[in-house]
């Protein structure tokens, strides 16, 4: 059974429209991440959360807004969406915010037209 | 500016070979190197990890050479099976922090039986 879970798996958007990506993690872990990993590009780190908070952002755009009303949620909300916002976007959560095994969801794969 | 880096982009060895997948980077202050596997349709997964202060790391089949001066490291795959198949990316942290990993932009091994 996935330990992490994130919906939607595969979700198309038209550009400028709002959506809301879902994650939530069954690991007992404090902290939660979100990456990116474009076609060409390696996986990329956006944000880490750890007890609720905001650690770190690596995202220039304010359009990428990440929101956690539970311990073990994360959702990613992403407005104004354009075509290069199209890739597959990583939950993953760890027991701590620092030297701790990074787990992996499946992914939600976006793709904006 | 990447600053980790792999190669080859894609291997194809023969089943029971070695397979040699290879890492550097350019932050010295990475002290953290896991490598993650990522089969299609999956998120990536932990395969094996080393810190700076060791220049070896096995489990099982799967062993991290290290090489802190030419800041290089390599993960050799020994009996490759089909099974192994899949794109393996190496990654780095400063601090001991697992969170904030940068990503190579990985290899994709194929094993032939």
């Amino acid at each position: 059974d996935p330990k992490i879970i994130q919906k939607p798996k595969y979700l198309v958007a038209v550009t400028g429209s709002e959506k809301i990506l879902i994650c939530e993690q069954y690991l007992g872990h404090n902290a939660m991440y979100w990456y990116r990993q474009s076609a060409k590009k390696p996986l990329e780190f956006m944000f880490s959360y750890s007890y609720q908070k905001l650690m770190d952002n690596q995202t220039a755009s304010s359009r990428f807004q990440p929101q956690s009303s539970k311990k073990n949620h994360l959702d990613l909300q992403i407005t104004a969406l354009k075509p290069d916002d199209s890739a597959t976007y990583f939950c993953a959560s760890s027991q701590e915010n620092s030297g701790n095994t990074l787990y992996f969801g499946e992914g939600s794969r976006l793709i904006v037209v | 500016q990447q600053q980790v880096r792999q190669s080859p982009q894609s291997l194809t060895v023969w089943e029971g070979e070695t397979a040699i997948l290879n890492c550097s980077y350019e932050n010295s202050a990475f002290d953290y190197f896991p490598w993650y596997q990522q089969f299609p349709g999956e998120g990536p997964a932990l395969l094996i990890a080393i810190r700076s202060v060791s220049d070896k790391k096995e489990d099982g089949r799967f062993t991290i050479f290290f090489n802190k001066r030419e800041k290089k490291l390599s993960l050799h795959i020994t009996d490759s099976q089909p099974g192994d198949s899949a794109t393996y990316f190496c990654a780095a942290s400063a601090g001991g922090t697992g969170s904030k990993l940068s990503f190579g932009k990985g290899a994709k091994l194929t094993v032939s039986p």
